[in-house]
């Protein structure tokens, strides 16, 4: 079975400030996703990066990017210049990748989550 | 549109009533979801519809039962609660179609909080 594990329960950050939060998973698989979700105290859960495993280069978006490391299974995410809006709970997840025919995608995995404070 | 729409979002309900929490996606997505949550924790999944047949149940007790109306409707009927089931409730859409035009990602509705009495 595919675990998640994300080591560090809370986080704190200077505003402008950057932080990285980690997360490892465990899979015999080969073809998966990874993805970061955010959730704020509004509560709805919102994808902030994905990184497709057969991709070797680490996935941005903006102020956000991956330090994807495969053989280490290893996923860490890091924010830039960070904002009073970043505050929230992060989850890292795991998904097997379907087959061509689309059917057989994997259930979503989750980690335990890291609670991110974002100081002015 | 790439919303996933939940109503109600707040409800409070008694151990003997019966209720419904209801989700709808018009994304086109084949597989839809419903997680529970509890405060600080990661969503848990009960349900999964694909292709809008029941395709996981994670053991969920009788007292919550889904139903997939069509391919953009998803609904959870509720009856005979125990307060350890108040949480939040979370509806979520895919599209798993194909293999690399796919996101793979879940998106996910605002959630309905539900509180047993």
């Amino acid at each position: 079975a595919q675990t998640v594990t994300q080591s560090q329960p809370e986080m704190s950050v200077q505003e402008a400030e950057t932080v990285t939060l980690s997360c490892t998973y465990d899979t015999s698989e080969s073809d998966y996703y990874l993805f970061w979700y955010k959730q704020p105290p509004s509560r709805q859960m919102i994808l902030v990066i994905r990184q497709e495993a057969y991709k070797q280069q680490n996935a941005t978006e903006n102020r956000f990017s991956v330090n994807f490391q495969k053989a280490a299974k290893s996923f860490s995410l890091k924010i830039s210049d960070s904002q009073l809006g970043d505050a929230a709970m992060y989850f890292c997840a795991y998904r097997r990748r379907g087959n061509a025919g689309g059917t057989s995608y994997g259930k979503l995995t989750f980690g335990q989550g890291t609670i991110l404070t974002v100081h002015p | 549109d790439t919303e996933v729409t939940q109503t109600p979002k707040h409800l409070v309900m008694g151990m003997t009533n019966k209720k419904s929490l209801k989700c709808e996606q018009h994304m086109g997505h084949r597989a839809m979801y419903w997680y529970k949550q509890k405060a600080k924790k990661p969503p848990e999944l009960m349900f999964v519809y694909s292709y809008e047949k029941l395709s996981i149940n994670e053991s969920v007790p009788s007292r919550f039962s889904p139903e997939c109306p069509n391919s953009s409707l998803l609904n959870l009927h509720l009856h005979a609660l125990q307060p350890e089931d108040s949480a939040l409730y979370l509806c979520a859409s895919s599209q798993d179609r194909g293999q690399f035009a796919n996101t793979g990602e879940l998106f996910f509705g605002e959630g309905s909080r539900l509180t047993v009495l």
